[in-house]
């Protein structure tokens, strides 16, 4: 089956600074999502970035679909930013199952 | 419009007892999914549930679990005879209509019950 890796692993950073964090996927993809899970454990939408850029606010995400690869950018972080990054992907020969990355850790010092 | 509702948030059970998970999908969304998350893993897809319909539940485990999503009610996942190794996060998502659809954002994720087994 298809494979999701994220890296870093881990990321810690002062507030303020900017990060970009990075998911490759080894098949090719419907349907690509970025997640935020924050420190309570629950999981947000971010964003929904099968192919091309786009921006909310201080995140932006890229997707080059033909060399299977995301990239998330935050910036001027801040403490909330804090939590477990996922990305997930969906098979083209499933319209259903999201397979999740094992996620980007990220914590943002004051 | 309320988002995906699951409850209880968290649950305690002793080895052998039973644990009833519920979720209540997003209004207008007749597509529900399960997932288990456990600890410093990504999500992991259990089973995919239409009204009254088991889609595809290739990823649950084939004894003491199952799902259920009725005409009316929320959608079930039941675990029987609990053990240590079933204590996780389980996420229930739904959407409007299958996923991958074009131009549409996909499943939304509810808040998740902790499962913990003593």
């Amino acid at each position: 089956g298809i494979q999701v890796e994220q890296s870093p692993p881990d990321l810690i950073l002062q507030e303020g600074a900017n990060s970009t964090l990075r998911c490759n996927f080894s098949d090719s993809v419907n349907n690509l999502q970025w997640f935020h899970q924050n420190p309570w454990g629950q999981l947000i939408n971010l964003f929904y970035i099968p192919s091309g850029t786009k921006q909310n606010g201080r995140l932006s995400a890229t997707t080059v679909a033909t060399e299977r690869y995301s990239l998330l950018y935050i910036s001027s972080s801040q403490t909330t930013d804090s939590g477990v990054y996922f990305c997930a992907v969906e098979q083209i020969d499933s319209n259903y199952q999201l397979i999740w990355g094992a996620g980007t850790k990220l914590i943002i010092k004051p | 419009n309320a988002g995906v509702m699951q409850n209880p948030r968290h649950l305690v059970r002793r080895r052998g007892q039973e644990a009833r998970l519920r979720c209540s999908p997003m209004k207008g969304h007749s597509h529900v999914y399960w997932y288990r998350q456990l600890p410093e893993e990504g999500l992991k897809f259990m089973v995919y549930l239409q009204k009254e319909n088991i889609i595809d539940e290739s990823g649950m485990p084939k004894e003491r679990f199952s799902a259920e999503f009725p005409k009316e009610g929320p959608s079930i996942l039941r675990i029987q005879q609990v053990v240590r190794g079933d204590s996780a996060a389980y996420f229930c998502a739904s959407s409007p209509t299958e996923g991958g659809l074009a131009g549409e954002e996909t499943q939304y994720f509810g808040p998740g019950t902790r499962l913990l087994v003593l």
